[in-house]
């Protein structure tokens, strides 16, 4: 599987937009770039994804390089509720029986006020 | 909006018992999951299920074993618990493989401790 490489963890202040960045130089031509969020105590819950065009949806804007061999995540204005773990994930769009998400550490957010 | 239910928050239990984490979906989806997460090592994937009676194991399903009798409902059991199984777990559902970048859909999660 293609790997993703994240930042440990980033600072922003309130009300600033943030850029979380994703390497993925290994994603194939079927992969789909996830990103998935973790609140404190919460369960995943799912940002946006995106293929090769640049995405934008109510809770974050998704850019994706040219090449795909890297992306970023959005929040254009942050807020203390963002603080949580981001994840990046390649899914591969072709029908699959193993649909399962393979998750690494994230990017740690902090929001400081 | 889909919802992703699990039958407690918290469980705390002793070496050697038997455990069961329910999960229940409202959105009719076809796949299920467990996972379990802890620090430094990411989500895991223990079992997952694309439709009822069906089950396929996932990297780690040493020591749990999972039911899917309905079709919004998957649960896992650990058959006797022990401490290195003391984790979160979450449960998942999406709808079935096939759906271009279909989203999964996480419940709160089950903080287990085994004592």
């Amino acid at each position: 599987d293609a790997k993703t490489t994240q930042p440990n963890s980033m600072e922003s202040n309130e009300e600033e937009p943030v850029h979380l960045p994703c390497n993925h130089s290994t994603i194939s031509g079927t992969d789909y770039i996830h990103w998935y969020r973790q609140l404190p105590s919460q369960g995943p819950e799912y940002v946006i994804h995106g293929l090769t065009s640049n995405v934008n949806n109510r809770m974050a804007s998704l850019a994706i390089a040219e090449d795909r061999k890297s992306s970023t995540l959005i929040l254009h204005r942050a807020t203390l509720r963002d603080a949580a773990v981001y994840y990046c994930i390649l899914r591969d769009r072709r029908m699959n029986r193993d649909d399962n998400i393979i998750f690494g550490k994230g990017t740690r957010l902090h929001i400081l006020p | 909006d889909v919802k992703v239910t699990q039958s407690s928050r918290y469980l705390v239990k002793r070496t050697g018992e038997k455990v069961f984490l329910e999960c229940v979906q409202d959105m009719d989806h076809e796949n299920m999951f467990w996972y379990r997460q802890d620090p430094g090592l990411g989500l895991r994937l223990i079992y997952f299920s694309y439709d009822v009676k069906m089950k396929e194991k996932g990297d780690i399903p040493e020591g749990y074993s999972v039911s899917r009798e309905k079709k919004e409902r998957f649960s896992l059991i650990l058959e006797s618990a022990s401490t290195n199984q003391t984790s979160m777990y979450l449960c998942a559902s999406s709808f079935h493989a096939g759906e271009v970048g279909e989203t999964q859909y996480f419940g709160p999660g089950t903080r287990l401790l085994v004592l």
